[in-house]
């Protein structure tokens, strides 16, 4: 069975500090995806990444970054110089390798608050 | 572009009463839909799935159903409401015949039962 794990939270900042939120993934296939989304106060999940298996390189946007790493089977997120805006609950998703949809196997997030 | 609207936001509702959660997606044709949970101090939960008209999956045995009468409309409903139903309901949507893409979600229903 597929899991995700974010043993954080709710993690505590003040602004302009460095966060990195930890994503733990198991999973019994070759091929897979991995997702972060971020769901702000108003309650609609925003979707951040998207990660295939096969590409363990590590992606910057922005304030953004992501590492993923295989053989620890991780996919951890990190904002540089955090913000009040980016205080939300995030979460981490692995996809099911199904034909035609999409069903993601969610973790049950970690809430991030930046301090003024 | 696409939109996917929910309704209504927050509900509040007795023991026992029905359910009716109307989710709508525009912009795009012949989506992939889905209706996930969220429960209080938990992550989302799948609870079913559509890949189109009349064709309902169901991830979790409950009292819950969904429908989809149209492409772009899917409905959630119960009978019976029970205390345990109450938590923040997210529909979504995804382009179909892809596997692996990413879902987009609408603003949710935040559910009470009393």
């Amino acid at each position: 069975a597929q899991k995700v794990t974010q043993a954080q939270t709710e993690i505590s900042v003040v602004e302009k500090e460095d966060v990195t939120l930890d994503c733990v993934y198991e999973t019994r296939d070759t091929t897979y995806y991995l997702f972060w989304y971020k769901q702000p106060p108003s309650g609609e999940l925003v979707f951040l990444i998207r990660r295939n298996s096969f590409d363990e390189q590590n992606e910057i946007s922005g304030r953004y970054s992501w590492n993923f790493q295989k053989s620890t089977s991780s996919f951890n997120f990190t904002i540089t110089a955090s913000q009040v805006v980016d205080s939300a609950v995030y979460f981490c998703a692995l996809s099911e390798p199904n034909s035609g949809y999409s069903t993601l196997t969610f973790g049950k997030g970690t809430m991030l608050l930046v301090s003024p | 572009s696409q939109t996917i609207h929910q309704w209504p936001a927050t509900l509040v509702q007795p023991v026992g009463s029905p359910l009716s959660l109307e989710c709508t997606v525009e912009g795009t044709s012949n989506p992939n839909l889905y209706w996930y949970r969220q429960a209080a101090g938990r992550g989302l939960q799948l609870l079913f799935y559509s890949v189109g008209i009349g064709q309902i999956s169901s991830e979790v045995p409950q009292n819950l159903s969904a429908s989809r009468p149209q492409d772009r409309q899917f409905i959630l409903s119960s009978k019976k409401l029970l205390l345990s139903d109450s938590g923040f309901y997210l529909c979504a949507w995804s382009v179909r015949g892809r596997i692996n893409e990413k879902l987009f979600f609408g603003s949710g229903t935040q559910l009470s039962v009393l």
